[in-house]
């Protein structure tokens, strides 16, 4: 069974700061998304990395997938209020697999 | 492009009733897929299907929980017998069928059994 496993699981920051989310596999996947959730919503995709070792960047959040595509991190830069949500990384090629989230509260 | 659709968006319902839910997916979308989240965790898979093809099902699915897509279009996901541990947001979302194509999410349905 493949599982994805999110650390930290909550994460409150003052504003400005920055901050990591890991997303930890022991099985290799295809390729890796990044959903923002929103409450009372559904999950909205930030971005999907396809190749071990890729970078993307999406403003201030910069997306790593792991050499060996059994890891992927998502990096936040000068976090600000609007940030603040559930991240979910996904796995997989038609059939995705969700890892377990991490709650990020930004402070003003 | 209207989004993916869900009704209703709550359901209270008594233990041990049935309930059913509806997805409409955007409509030129091929696969949908139904997952289930409990509060602050990540979404669970529970079934997908390609067309009216039901391709898996979860193995953490009871035999209380069946889903169909007759006509390739809408789906329903129906839960038999509910128990207070089936309280959750069901979510639906869905594809073109591409590789590594992103998931479009409805806004979900929040169960609640009393």
């Amino acid at each position: 069974t493949q599982l994805l496993e999110q650390s930290p699981q909550f994460l409150s920051i003052q504003e400005g700061e920055n901050l990591t989310v890991y997303c930890n596999s022991s099985s290799v996947f295809s390729s890796l998304q990044w959903y923002r959730q929103e409450p009372g919503e559904g999950p909205v995709l930030l971005v999907t990395v396809v190749t071990g070792g890729e970078v993307k960047k999406l403003k201030r959040l910069t997306f790593q997938f792991g050499d060996a595509r059994k890891d992927s991190s998502l990096h936040i830069t000068a976090a600000q209020p609007g940030d603040t949500g559930l991240y979910l990384c996904a796995g997989g090629t038609y059939k995705y697999i969700f890892g377990t989230g991490t709650r990020l509260k930004v402070l003003a | 492009d209207t989004g993916v659709s869900q009704n209703p968006r709550h359901k209270i319902t008594k233990r041990g009733q049935n309930v059913t839910f509806r997805c409409d997916p955007i409509s030129e979308h091929n696969r949908l897929y139904w997952y289930r989240q409990t509060l602050g965790q990540g979404p669970e898979f529970l079934t997908y299907f390609q067309n009216e093809a039901q391709l898996e099902k979860s193995r953490l699915l009871s035999d209380r929980f069946s889903a169909e897509r007759p006509k390739g279009s809408f789906s329903t996901l129906e839960i038999q017998r509910t128990e207070q541990g089936d309280s959750a947001m069901y979510l639906c979302a869905s594809t073109r069928g591409q590789e590594h194509e992103k998931l479009f999410f409805g806004s979900g349905t929040q169960l609640s059994v009393l």
